[in-house]
């Protein structure tokens, strides 16, 4: 079945840094793909989707580009904020199955 | 625009009870879905509905079991619980489409003691 591979946590960075959260998936068909934040406490936030390859979704400073050929999506921000300490999800939908599937988070943790 | 609203936000159960947790999904949205999250399993499917059938299903025990009403709106119910049953569900609602992304209530914590 589908499935998704995201590199393990905890990730620890200090602020300003750069951040790169790598993942990859296997799907059937055509997933769209996204990423979501979970903030402590919170159910989890739409970060930023792609639907096609070589889309680039973005927001909030991150960005992660849809590569079919190797079936990454990986997450990118140029400079970290402690504000951006959370749990992220890598997760396509569609293929086989048609429901979100998540891979197990990488929890960030920025430090001052 | 409201979110999706999930209440109770928090619930304390026994073994062998049932519970019935409650989603209402934003407006216009007529797909419900819902997850369970656990710190050793991470998130997990359980089902979804779109215009009160469901359309889709996880490996979960027949125990969990959702149903949806005509204005969208979702319930899902757990009987005879276990004390693995103590997870975060979530409920998510979503226009129709693998493009539309998932919009996630913040969650019903259940405890089985």
């Amino acid at each position: 079945g589908d499935s998704v591979t995201q590199m393990e946590g905890p990730v620890t960075l200090s602020e300003e840094a750069f951040l790169t959260i790598n993942c990859t998936y296997t799907a059937t068909g055509y997933p769209s793909l996204f990423w979501y934040v979970q903030y402590p406490g919170e159910g989890l936030q739409l970060l930023l989707k792609a639907t096609k390859a070589d889309d680039k979704g973005s927001n909030k400073g991150f960005e992660a580009t849809y590569r079919k050929e190797t079936t990454s999506f990986h997450l990118e921000k140029g400079s970290v904020q402690v504000s951006d300490s959370a749990v992220y999800f890598c997760a396509p939908r569609g293929g086989s199955q048609g429901n979100l599937i998540f891979g197990k988070g990488t929890k960030l943790s920025v430090k001052p | 625009k409201a979110g999706v609203t999930q209440t109770p936000r928090y619930l304390i159960k026994t073994r062998g009870q049932q519970v019935t947790l409650s989603c209402s999904p934003i407006s216009g949205h007529r797909s419900v879905s819902w997850y369970q999250q656990t710190p050793g399993q991470g998130l997990q499917f359980l089902f979804e509905y779109f215009s009160e059938t469901q359309r889709n299903k996880g490996n979960f025990p027949g125990r969990f079991s959702g149903r949806q009403f005509s204005n969208s709106r979702s319930e899902m119910n757990v009987s005879t619980l276990e004390l693995g049953d103590s997870a975060l569900y979530l409920c998510a609602s979503s226009y129709v489409g693998s493009g539309s992304p998932l919009h996630f209530g913040n969650g019903t914590r259940l405890t089985v003691t």
